[in-house]
């Protein structure tokens, strides 16, 4: 497809376990970024990957939160030793890097931590 | 101090009627952007409108436009001839300076709830 991709598309684990989530971002889009949505609130912004600059992690909420991109496409966001306030669903956004192009939106992951 | 606001927590209109969305922002960067989102109740996040701070028209994307109040720092989303499927959640939100670097992040505003009625 031509859009941006997440899997899975919901993931239930317990507290404690590590989760991988995965972004595959629009063809040709040099910038990622990953945001969270709880329930019924905006999204904030975790992380921001642009080619090969050293990626913006100022919205990780702590040092179990992760990510990786690798090769400028596929995204990796990990969460290490879940808690329960992890539950959320986790947006992942691609882009082109001019001033009126907007973040285009995967699906999302809706992580549920029991 | 929150950087976007939108005051309406849910809003109601009729179908065929016009409804504007209140959207404030607060910064101190000369250059940002400005996005409307429309999130429906199945979850993914759609594009709708941009405004540029340097430009001069209120942007228009067909029944969707901008008003754009510089000095008040306000960018309202105007929806004209409401349509049944326009209900959803609209996010407003910015981007802070030029594109590229550490400047393309958003900051979203707490969303308005939008429903449509026949």
């Amino acid at each position: 497809g031509a859009g941006v991709s997440q899997s899975p598309s919901n993931k239930v684990t317990e507290k404690g376990k590590d989760v991988e989530l995965r972004c595959d971002p629009i063809s040709g889009h040099t910038a990622l970024y990953w945001y969270r949505q709880s329930l019924g609130q905006g999204l904030e912004f975790l992380i921001y990957f642009q080619g090969n600059s050293a990626p913006d992690k100022s919205g990780l909420p702590s040092d179990r939160f992760s990510a990786e991109r690798t090769g400028g496409s596929v995204s990796t966001l990990t969460i290490q030793r879940t808690q329960q306030e992890d539950s959320a669903v986790y947006l992942c956004a691609s882009s082109l890097l001019a001033k009126n192009q907007p973040q285009h939106f995967g699906d999302g992951t809706r992580l549920s931590i029991l | 101090a929150q950087k976007i606001t939108q005051t309406q927590p849910g809003m109601f209109v009729q179908e065929k009627e016009a409804v504007t969305l209140d959207c404030t922002y607060d910064t101190s960067d000369q250059s940002y952007g400005l996005f409307w989102y429309k999130q429906p109740s199945s979850g993914e996040m759609i594009f709708l409108i941009y405004q540029g701070s340097y430009d001069e028209q209120n942007a228009t994307e067909g029944r969707y436009s901008l008003n754009f109040q510089k000095a008040r720092k306000s960018a309202n989303l105007v929806i004209s001839a409401s349509q049944l499927g326009d209900s959803a959640m609209y996010f407003c939100a910015m981007r802070e300076g030029p594109p590229g670097g550490g400047g393309n992040k958003l900051t979203f505003g707490t969303g308005t709830q939008l429903k449509v009625e026949l």
